[in-house]
């Protein structure tokens, strides 16, 4: 079964952009019928829905981010990433990858990658 | 965008009781409605899918019921492997939104 990890800098400066990178093992991103999503968790607070893409790099994203949110995909690697620029203190959070299967209507996100923390500061 | 208030925010059980968690939508979303488990330091996992449907493995003690803006999940005798904060999610529109947590605690 598919498996997802996330990588990238822990620490990201204010003004600056965050990029993370989703791996998936144990199953290939590019079969279709899935969109493979980027999901947020601020400290102590609830979850928050940054954006999917399709394999064939098709994106949806959170109008409340769209602005400043560029989520990608590699198939030869078997990633998909996540930019985010213009970040402050607002954008510390854990980043989790996270996949929704397409073929069903109700859009739930599993599996999930063990998730990981990125703190804006300088 | 979609507000889904959960409530409580907040409980403490015992092991073996009965535990009924609400989540509420602040406008119709017919059954796009689902529930996640998070355990401290790790992802949330997926409970249940559209109200009823338990994910494969999530024992038959996790239900769920509700449709329109009103939902509830139920933990038919709490486990000590159930504590854990629990969110809903509706997946009717975009943007996809979740609740705000409820975070059950031993007793």
């Amino acid at each position: 079964q598919v498996q997802l990890q996330e990588s990238g800098p822990g620490l990201v400066k204010p003004s600056q952009t965050l990029s993370l990178t989703c791996t998936a093992s144990g199953g290939s991103i590019s079969t279709g019928g899935y969109h493979w999503s980027w999901i947020r968790q601020h400290p102590r607070k609830g979850l928050e829905w940054i954006g999917y893409i399709y394999y064939s790099g098709s994106t949806y994203y959170n109008p409340s981010l769209q602005s400043r949110v560029t989520i990608s995909i590699d198939t030869s690697r078997n990633q998909f990433s996540l930019k985010l620029t213009s970040v402050t203190a607002a954008d510390t959070a854990v980043y989790y990858c996270a996949r929704v299967d397409r073929s069903m209507p109700y859009n739930w996100f599993d599996p999930w990658g063990q998730g990981t923390l990125v703190t804006v500061s300088s | 965008d979609i507000q889904m208030t959960q409530s409580p925010s907040s409980l403490s059980a015992s092991v073996g009781d009965r535990i009924t968690i609400t989540c509420r939508a602040s406008q119709s979303i017919s059954t796009y409605l689902n529930w996640y488990q998070q355990k401290p330091g790790k992802a949330p996992k997926v409970l249940i899918y559209a109200v009823s449907n338990l994910q494969s493995g999530v024992p038959s003690r996790f239900s769920g019921s509700g449709s329109g803006t009103d939902f509830t999940l139920t933990i038919s005798s709490l486990q000590p492997e159930d504590f854990a904060t629990y969110y809903c999610q509706e997946s009717h529109s975009s943007p996809l939104t979740f609740g705000g947590g409820t975070k059950v605690e031993i007793k």
